[in-house]
């Protein structure tokens, strides 16, 4: 079982509508989780981070964290077309100091 | 806040040579960096751990006598690919993590090495 798992995709929503994203992982004394952005032949860019159960929101981003299902999604209101990029999971487990990547879900907003 | 940057942003090298990359960490200090390679259209792939003023921690498979890291100072880290082969042709990205108690990493641009 892989550390942190993605669903690679691609996920293709209409522009307007909910993107949701999805990870998973399989320490359960991760403390902190993290979304970031990589635009093809681009560095990944930090977009949101969460470390307590629940809900955070940021503007049109909403991070879901659920320590007891060790599950973090990312929810895209209105998406965009700018928004189509590889979305990367990231987590941080006790002891370790590196985050832990997922491979990414490619999403996709067409017109 | 939180800037990082990276240079060169791309370099081509003959196979044989040596090059290094620099990541720097604009306005803010950092104890640690992360050094990344990523094939096209795979995932990202940490390569070592880098401690200011300590040895780096290589990631399993690494190499370290090939990837050569320093941290010389809490804005820089350097890693230098010796000896480079076609096959090290890849994107290399830094990150830094400003510490103060939070784990979230900034990245570099990014720098595309090929080598011929």
């Amino acid at each position: 079982q892989k550390e942190v798992e993605q669903n690679s995709g691609p996920l293709s929503v209409p522009e307007g509508a909910i993107a949701s994203l999805n990870c998973t992982y399989s320490d359960r004394v991760s403390q902190s989780f993290f979304w970031y952005r990589q635009y093809s032949g681009k560095s990944p860019e930090l977009i949101m981070s969460i470390y307590s159960n629940g809900d955070k929101e940021d503007g049109r981003f909403t991070a879901q964290l659920n320590k007891a299902s060790q599950y973090v999604s990312l929810l895209i209101r209105d998406s965009q077309p700018s928004d189509s990029a590889t979305y990367l999971c990231a987590v941080k487990t006790r002891g370790y100091n590196k985050l832990i990547f997922g491979a990414g879900t490619r999403l996709a907003v067409h017109p | 806040g939180a800037v990082v940057s990276q240079h060169p942003s791309r370099v081509i090298c003959k196979s044989g040579t040596s090059v290094k990359i620099e990541c720097r960490s604009l306005d803010f200090q950092a104890t640690t960096m992360f050094w990344y390679r990523q094939f096209p259209k795979q995932s990202l792939m940490l390569m070592a751990t880098s401690n200011e003023g300590s040895k780096a921690t290589y990631e399993q498979g690494v190499e370290k006598d090939k990837f050569l890291i320093n941290h010389a100072s809490l804005t820089l880290s350097t890693l230098t690919v010796t000896s480079a082969h076609p096959e090290d042709s890849s994107f290399y990205i830094c990150s830094a993590n400003p510490g103060q108690g939070g784990y979230e990493q900034y990245f570099g641009p990014g720098t595309r090495l090929t080598v011929t």
